[in-house]
């Protein structure tokens, strides 16, 4: 088992839709949660990160961490064309980041 | 945000000839980077830990006579794909914390390595 699991999708959704896209992860001492975004052919830029159990909003977009059932979403609010990209969860462990396999989102005009 | 940049983008090399990555942190010092490989619609995968001032560590797997790592400064690591061949052909992001650790990372811009 992957220690964190994602949708690859892809998932494709008209603009102005409310987008979810979900990771799960198998160790319960994973403390710190972030979301990435890569465009095609970028590095990932960091999105959001979260400490422990708990929401946390900023704009459009909401990271959910749900540690009872190892369960971490992102939520991306009236999403618009330029959303369009990979989003990758991850978490560190020991000496590195593990990361989830990213999922590819299209929003359509 | 704190920055990373990484050089070049883009890369295109004969078989048998080396390539070096480089791999800036800009306006914080990194003691530990760290490089990763991504191949299309796959995820990052790892490959060393570019550690300042001593030796890397690598991702078992990972060659390290052919991936050579060097961490000289505290703003600046390499990563050297010797004698190149066309199996190494991928994307190669390079990251790096503020906190000298691996929470809240910022990736370069990541190269593009193309072996013909």
């Amino acid at each position: 088992q992957k220690e964190v699991e994602q949708d690859p999708g892809p998932l494709s959704v008209p603009e102005g839709a409310i987008v979810s896209l979900n990771c799960t992860y198998s160790n319960s001492a994973f403390q710190y949660f972030m979301w990435y975004r890569q465009y095609s052919r970028k590095g990932p830029e960091l999105l959001m990160y979260t400490y422990s159990s708990g929401n946390k909003e900023d704009g459009r977009f909401t990271a959910q961490v749900d540690k009872s059932s190892k369960y971490i979403s992102l939520f991306i609010r009236d999403s618009q064309p330029s959303d369009s990209a990979t989003y990758l969860c991850a978490t560190p462990n020991n000496n590195d980041m593990r990361f989830g396999a990213g999922t590819r989102l299209t929003v359509k005009p | 945000g704190a920055v990373v940049s990484q050089h070049p983008s883009w890369v295109i090399c004969k078989s048998g000839t080396s390539v070096k990555i480089e791999c800036r942190s800009l306006d914080f010092q990194a003691t530990t980077m760290f490089w990763y490989r991504q191949f299309p619609k796959q995820s990052l995968m790892l490959m060393a830990t570019s550690n300042e001032g001593s030796k890397a560590t690598y991702e078992q797997g990972v060659e390290k006579d052919k991936f050579l790592i060097n961490h000289a400064s505290l703003t600046l690591s390499t990563l050297t794909v010797t004698s190149a061949h066309p199996e190494d052909s991928s994307f190669y992001i390079c990251s790096a914390g503020p906190g000298g650790g691996n929470e809240k990372l910022f990736f370069g811009s990541g190269t593009q390595l193309s072996v013909l």
